[in-house]
């Protein structure tokens, strides 16, 4: 089963504009990832939240987390062309031995 | 540094047919996995190895087998292909157990008719 569900599955924006993305999940987490995936490529890490963290930067990506909500989103500010991709978050369930469980996914595209 | 290379990256099997895919890494990660990759489903975990000589199943290891006898290597094979195994696969690795961030390969897309 499906740890993460990202929100929404398809997004369409103009570039320039910011691109919001949802995920949330079932149990109690360490921490939370995002990665990018380009049609027809591997997944590339993005940015990783800790559970203690509520807000974390890089670039132009922004992530929070709500622990209490198992929620997490992703903003991408000023989006661009090289933007368009599918983006996933992965969860670290708490415990030992609990291996990371990948959402199914939000698909953005943004127009020039 | 090639990071994480996967062969083949494409194939076509027979029902009944068996292979194997190999996944190569050169950054001394402990840690090596085995995904699948199905439309609207993202990524589902086969199987695993935390270290050389060692694998572990994941959520869906079924029709499935792995071997890690060298630690820069992961192979997953297929004995009896089923055309429900057709999808995309995607061997990833990790540093270690304290390490979150895993790097990918570029995926072997397989078709089993």
């Amino acid at each position: 089963s499906q740890q993460g569900e990202e929100d929404p599955q398809a997004l369409s924006i103009q570039e320039g504009e910011n691109a919001t993305m949802n995920c949330s999940y079932k149990t109690s987490i360490n921490n939370l990832q995002w990665y990018r995936q380009n049609s027809g490529r591997g997944l590339v890490h993005l940015i990783l939240i800790r559970s203690n963290e509520r807000e974390k930067h890089s670039g132009r990506l922004r992530v929070t987390l709500d622990t209490s909500k198992k929620s997490s989103s992703l903003l991408i500010t000023a989006s661009r062309a090289a933007d368009t991709a599918s983006y996933f978050c992965a969860t670290t369930p708490s415990g030992s031995a609990r291996q990371l469980t990948f959402g199914s996914g939000t698909q953005l595209t943004v127009l020039p | 540094n090639a990071g994480v290379t996967q062969t083949p990256k494409f194939r076509v099997l027979k029902t009944g047919q068996s292979m194997t895919l190999l996944c190569a890494q050169d950054m001394n990660h402990e840690y090596m996995y085995w995904y699948r990759q199905d439309p609207g489903m993202g990524l589902r975990l086969i199987h695993y190895s935390v270290g050389e000589g060692t694998t572990a199943k994941g959520e869906v290891p079924d029709g499935y087998n792995v071997s890690r006898l060298k630690k820069q290597n992961f192979l997953l094979g297929l004995e009896s292909a089923a055309p429900s195994q057709t999808s995309v696969y995607f061997c990833a690795s990790k540093e270690s157990a304290g390490i979150e961030k895993l790097f990918f390969g570029s995926g072997t897309q397989l078709s089993v008719l």
